[in-house]
């Protein structure tokens, strides 16, 4: 059972374009929750989504960021116009339907480096 | 979501146990306490987590008080790979279940 991907592992974008990172679920978890840690920091949690809905968005940052989980494919974090403070790992995890006691399972993180 | 409060940093010989203390004083009685870990450069990975009752797996071993406001992690015989921030979690129990990662204590197992 191939636990959850993310794509690309790496990327570097120039300031001013677009990021797209992607999340596939482990098989039969159908939330996606995706994370971001700055350097030398914490993970900080930014969005929950089930398919083909945010369920919170709390920690998005309002401007430039936007995630979906639609019905087909995997989820994507997009980040519009990056600027260097983008730069950090983003980690997505996924669950299967939340009740209490289910496991959360990390991917191996999309660092991206904004230059 | 209530608060944990973890030791910032803790060494610990290769070979022997860790025991890595969490306190969770706030937590409710529907909360269960999760441990992950973050090896240097990779993703969190899950280790255990419990309610109320002692639990072990292949990873750890999971120690929660009878009044559940503090518990242990023990790594039986840590090994150098165990060397990583291990983050104690309390789980909301609400619309959204995401977890909340403080800083963690930062384990540091020595030959």
């Amino acid at each position: 059972n191939a636990g959850v991907m993310q794509n690309p592992r790496h990327l570097v974008r120039r300031r001013g374009q677009e990021a797209r990172l992607r999340c596939s679920p482990m098989k039969g978890h159908s939330h996606v929750y995706w994370y971001r840690q700055l350097p030398e920091e914490g993970l900080k949690f930014m969005v929950y989504l089930q398919k083909e809905n945010i369920i919170d968005e709390s920690g998005m940052p309002k401007e430039r960021f936007s995630a979906e989980f639609p019905k087909e494919g995997p989820s994507i974090l997009r980040i519009q116009q990056v600027v260097r403070g983008d730069s950090a790992a983003y980690f997505c995890a996924s669950s299967t339907p939340g009740r209490s006691g289910n496991t959360i399972y990390f991917g191996e993180g999309s660092w991206l480096t904004v230059v | 979501d209530a608060k944990t409060t973890q030791p910032t940093s803790m060494d610990c010989a290769e070979g022997r146990a860790a025991n890595l203390p969490c306190n969770h004083s706030t937590i409710s009685g529907n909360e269960y306490v999760y441990w992950y870990r973050q090896i240097h450069s990779q993703g969190p990975q899950y280790i255990i987590h419990g309610l109320k009752n002692n639990e072990t797996n292949e990873m750890a071993s999971l120690i929660i008080t009878e009044d559940r406001k503090s518990s242990t992690l023990i790594l039986p015989h840590a090994t150098l790979r165990d060397t990583a921030v291990y983050y104690c979690i309390v789980r909301a129990l609400y619309n959204t279940d995401k977890l909340i990662f403080g800083t963690g204590t930062r384990l540091q197992v020595f030959p």
